[in-house]
């Protein structure tokens, strides 16, 4: 089955600063890659995803870029607010399933 | 438009009891999943349910779990003979369709804390 593998665990960056989290898939057959924002006692929240046949896709101050040659995305957050400070997950969807198989996920703690 | 409805929101259960967690659907859909998130970890998969059928149960442990989704009423993940281990938070999630690329919406989750 699919593997998805997250690094960093945890991230601390100053108010303004980017952020950059990175993940990798092990099922080829993946295409469907989103990112979850979770809060503390929260439930996740799809923040932006990407589908294997764009490289990269935008919203506002987040950005996720796909490689799936390489089989690794990204998520970019530019400008960091204290607001972002949160645990972020990537997670895979194989070809044909809408189950998703997560990351570990990387606690962002953005300082003012 | 409700979002995915969980209840309950808590539960304290005992060793050896047993545990009901509840989760409605977002008006219109059909499909629902279960996660398990145990404390400082990602979600892991545990079963794909349609109204009246288990799609998929690959994530599902063989013994003591179980999951229905009736023709009427919420869907249910139960617990039989709850262990420490079992406290986690359960999340129920649903979609319109099934297909990659169909945004999942998660509930609030379900924490169990196992006593």
């Amino acid at each position: 089955g699919e593997n998805v593998e997250q690094h960093p665990s945890t991230l601390s960056v100053q108010e303004g600063d980017s952020a950059v989290i990175k993940c990798t898939y092990s099922d080829s057959a993946s295409n469907y890659f989103p990112w979850y924002k979770q809060e503390l006692g929260k439930r996740p929240q799809l923040i932006i995803d990407i589908r294997s046949n764009v490289g990269e896709k935008k919203d506002q101050r987040i950005a996720v870029t796909l490689n799936k040659t390489a089989k690794h995305f990204s998520l970019h957050i530019t400008e960091t607010q204290p607001e972002d400070s949160a645990v972020y997950f990537c997670a895979a969807s194989p070809y044909g399933y809408s189950t998703l198989t997560f990351g570990k996920g990387t606690m962002l703690l953005v300082s003012p | 438009n409700a979002g995915v409805m969980q209840n309950p929101r808590h539960l304290v259960r005992r060793r050896g009891q047993e545990a009901r967690l509840r989760c409605s659907p977002m008006k219109g859909h059909s499909h629902v999943y279960w996660y398990r998130q145990l404390p400082e970890e990602g979600l892991k998969f545990m079963v794909y349910l349609q109204k009246e059928n288990i799609i998929d149960e690959s994530g599902m442990p063989k013994e003591r779990f179980s999951a229905e989704f009736p023709k009427e009423g919420p869907s249910i993940l139960r617990i039989q003979q709850v262990v420490r281990g079992d406290s986690a938070a359960y999340f129920c999630a649903s979609s319109l369709r099934q297909e990659p690329g169909n945004t999942i919406y998660f509930g609030e989750g379900s924490w169990l804390t196992v006593v």
